[in-house]
Order: C-alpha cells, then structure tokens, then sequence
C-alpha cells in the first residue's frame, strides 16, 4: 500500500448510528488532515495534526470527534449526524504542517 | 467575498486543445499556489506547485501566476480525454495556518 488509503470508501448510516471513518499514511509525513468535500463548495478543512498534537478544529460540531493515536493513522468518529452532514470526507497528509497536501480517496458517507 | 474564486464551469473542449483554467483572489498574503486534479470517485491529486509570482512548466502543463492581479492559471497543451476531471486551486499565506480552496473547474476533453 502506499499514499493515503482511507476505509470505508461508501458508508450509509442512520441519524443515531455511531461509526468511524479511518485513514492511514505510508509516505512518513508528520501531518494529518479531515477534510469534508460538498457539491460546488470549497474543501472545508475539519481537523488538523501536527505530530499527533490537533492543532486545528474548524469550529465542527461535537458529533465529529477526531482521533490521531500516531503519524500514520488518523480517525473521524461519527455520532448522532444529520442528513445535511452527508458529504465525501477527505483525509490528507502533508511533510510538515501546511505544505502540499496528499489525498486519500475519500469516503462517502450518506446520512439517512 | 469568498476568499478564492473559480468559476465551476462545465468546460468541454475538443482533444489537442489548450486549456486554461482560472482562479482570483482576494487576499494579498497568499504566496504559494497549489493545482490539483481530480477525477471522479477520487481524492484530489497534486498537480502543480508555485511560489509567488511567475510561470511554471511540467510536460503538458504550465501554471501562471500574476499576484500584482490576484489571478493564477493553469494551462494545459495538447489536452487528452484523461485529462477530463475537476480541476481545483489552492493557496496558503506565507504564514498560514490553512489552505484555502476553490470549488473546482470540472473539464471533459472530447476525443
């Protein structure tokens, strides 16, 4: 494997589910990222990593709650969500805190 | 006003085609400039890297940057139907704390 591989790729989940997207990096970058992609919006950055350290929360709800156990892996624990959060989920990582990013191919999570 | 502005397109093109993509900006501290491609059901893939003003070339592509106008471009030569994706740019300050990113020009190029 290499890049950002990110699992489940398709996940449908009720409003009262609790799930976890996951994400792993095999290229040695020290940083990680949650992004969410929306149709015709901006990537809207959620969470970032530096050396497992969050040093970024986009002002995301609660019912999103990130987990970084080290540089390789990177989780988004899922609870309660709403229809409007249905979106693809994009993990990146970067060499050093904001240089460019490397994608995983994202997640898309439909909200029933 | 957004902080980067891209216009979604669609933009449809006949194969051997050159393509240029555009962004414009608003704030004057971004000073590196990011295009990515992304083809569908995928992640987003880095295709070019500049700082500050000035042009940048790899094989078919070349992107431009003009900050005295807050607008860069990506060209693209010779355009392939695998070049058909959605194409986003991105910057950062040179202080940053994040990126910032368009909504995506989608391409398809017609064999």
């Amino acid at each position: 494997e290499t890049g950002v591989t990110q699992t489940p790729r398709h996940l449908v989940m009720g409003m009262t589910n609790k799930k976890s997207l996951k994400c792993e990096q095999h290229l040695g970058h020290n940083a990680m990222y949650w992004y969410k992609q929306s149709a015709k919006k901006p990537l809207e950055l959620m969470f970032v990593y530096n050396f497992k350290e969050q040093t970024e929360n986009n002002s995301v709800p609660s019912r999103f709650s990130p987990e970084c156990p080290n540089s390789s892996h990177l989780f988004l624990h899922l609870h309660t969500l709403q229809p409007e959060d249905s979106a693809l989920y994009l993990c990146a990582s970067s060499q050093v805190l904001n240089s460019p990013l490397h994608f995983g191919n994202g997640t898309r999570l439909t909200v029933t | 006003q957004k902080e980067v502005e891209q216009d979604p397109g669609p933009l449809s093109v006949p194969e051997g085609a050159i393509v240029s993509l555009n962004c414009t900006y608003s704030n004057s501290a971004f000073q590196y400039f990011m295009w990515y491609r992304q083809y569908s059901r995928k992640g987003p893939e880095l295709l070019m890297y500049t700082y500050s003003s000035g042009n940048k070339e790899d094989g078919r592509f070349t992107a431009q940057v003009d900050k005295s106008s807050k607008y860069i471009s990506l060209f693209i030569r010779d355009s392939q139907p695998s070049d058909s994706a959605t194409y986003l740019c991105a910057m950062i300050p040179n202080t940053g704390n994040q990126f910032y990113f368009g909504t995506g020009t989608s391409l398809t190029v017609i064999p």
